[in-house]
């Protein structure tokens, strides 16, 4: 079946550091997403992308659709406390009717 | 974004009863809606896709009977935890996918969640 692997599963950084997590699969996807999950709350998405090399920021986060549609990365750029939390990449491929793949999540923590 | 509420947001119930959970999308209507369940540390699991005016379509190990589906409007999906007990506590999350310009219908819109805890 389809597998997400999302690295890493856990960050440990200083605040005010750049980070990066990404995703990969071995089936090739059309969508990428992804989402942070604050505890006790649901996902909130944070950038979508569409097309094979698309690279899209939202305020300090950039992600890009791998080239190959196979990776997704997501970078946060000079953290701050409130962007502790769990972040989750998902995929979907080609058909509208499947379901959409979650990784494992990466878990941000910012030392103080 | 697209706004979906879920009520209650918490729960807590004795074994052996039922207890159901409402998903609304609020700003647009959804003829297909998603339930997750989430363990502590854990990753969301897609229990089943909640379809409006039919069936539901659940994920393989996935008892339908247990957790019963109804998606009687374009707006409302609820999800019956029936004869509930303690292994059943979890967070189920609901989400919606709108259609939008362009025919994208790939983004999920997840709901707050409800925290079940089974006594």
């Amino acid at each position: 079946g389809q597998q997400l692997n999302q690295s890493p599963q856990s960050m440990f950084i200083q605040e005010g550091e750049d980070v990066s997590m990404n995703c990969t699969s071995s089936s090739i996807f059309n969508t990428w997403l992804w989402y942070k999950q604050d505890p006790g709350e649901g996902p909130v998405l944070l950038i979508a992308l569409y097309k094979a090399g698309e690279l899209t920021s939202n305020g300090r986060l950039t992600a890009q659709f791998g080239i190959t549609r196979k990776d997704s990365f997501l970078n946060i750029s000079a953290s701050i406390p409130s962007d502790v939390g769990i972040y989750f990449c998902a995929g979907q491929t080609m058909n509208r009717d499947d379901k959409i793949i979650f990784g494992k999540g990466t878990r941000l923590h910012i030392l103080p | 974004g697209a706004v979906v509420s879920q009520h209650p947001s918490w729960v807590i119930c004795k074994s052996g009863t039922s207890v159901k959970i409402e998903c609304r999308s609020l700003d647009f209507q959804a003829t297909t809606m998603f339930w997750y369940r989430q363990f502590p540390k854990q990753s969301l699991m897609l229990m089943a896709t909640s379809n409006e005016g039919s069936k539901a379509t659940y994920e393989q190990g996935v008892e339908k009977d247990k957790f019963l589906i109804n998606h009687a409007s374009l707006t409302l999906s609820t999800l019956t935890v029936t004869s509930a007990h303690p292994e059943d506590s979890s967070f189920y999350i609901c989400s919606v996918t709108p259609v939008q310009r362009g025919g994208n219908t790939d983004t999920q819109y997840f709901g707050p969640g409800t925290r079940l805890t089974v006594l």
